[in-house]
């Protein structure tokens, strides 16, 4: 079992519809956790980063963490077909290592 | 403007061949770090490194080397022992150690085999 798992996708949504992007993991230590977004032949550009449970908002993005259930979600409201891409989620313990999640692949069709 | 500048973009490599990508800076941060991206594979860390002349293997550090001999640089040499070295190469950097400071990326040198 992979320590970090999410769902490759691929998602088509319709442009303003409400878009729902979750990882599991399997690592208690876990508490440091992050959201990626990246085009095709680039780098991946840092979204969201959140420290522990609870939300985070930012413009049409919000983070939620649920360390009871090991369950992370990255919500895009009024999505548009420039947030077409993949979306990473990531996650550290006290230390340096990031671990990945596989990416969705999240279309955004006018 | 601040940033991780990565190069070349697209690189060749032939049988036997070594080849070095080049991973720079301006940020002031004290890690680096590379990764390697292969579809349906996520991220994988192959080397990285929290100050000058100090650098520790990742999960996947064989076939590879690294030197970190200016804060600024952190370039990844791909040997001719990586038998498998097709794939999208990743820099990222941060301020430091602990996990609590997140990673910010360069746009990558996609690799391939002649």
């Amino acid at each position: 079992q992979k320590e970090v798992e999410q769902d490759p996708g691929p998602l088509s949504v319709p442009e303003g519809a409400i878009v729902s992007l979750n990882c599991t993991y399997s690592n208690s230590a876990f508490q440091y956790f992050m959201w990626y977004r990246q085009y095709s032949r680039k780098g991946p550009e840092l979204l969201m980063y959140t420290y522990s449970s609870g939300n985070k908002e930012d413009g049409r993005f919000t983070a939620q963490v649920d360390k009871s259930s090991k369950y992370i979600s990255l919500f895009i409201r009024d999505s548009q077909p420039s947030d077409s891409a993949t979306y990473l989620c990531a996650m550290s313990a006290n230390t340096d290592k990031l671990i990945f999640g596989t990416g969705t692949r999240l279309q955004v069709f006018p | 403007d601040g940033g991780i500048t990565q190069s070349p973009k697209y690189l060749f490599r032939k049988e036997g061949q070594n080849v070095t990508l080049s991973c720079e800076q301006n940020l002031n941060h004290d890690a680096m770090y590379w990764y390697r991206q292969d579809p349906g594979q996520g991220l994988r860390l192959i080397y990285y490194s929290q100050i000058v002349n100090d650098f520790q293997k990742g999960d996947i550090a064989e076939g590879y080397s690294v030197s970190r001999e200016k804060k600024e640089s952190f370039p990844l040499t791909v040997t001719s022992a990586q038998k498998n070295p097709t794939a999208f190469y990743l820099c990222a950097s941060n301020f430091g150690t602990g996990g609590n400071q997140p990673q910010h990326f360069g746009d990558g040198t996609r690799l391939s085999i002649l």
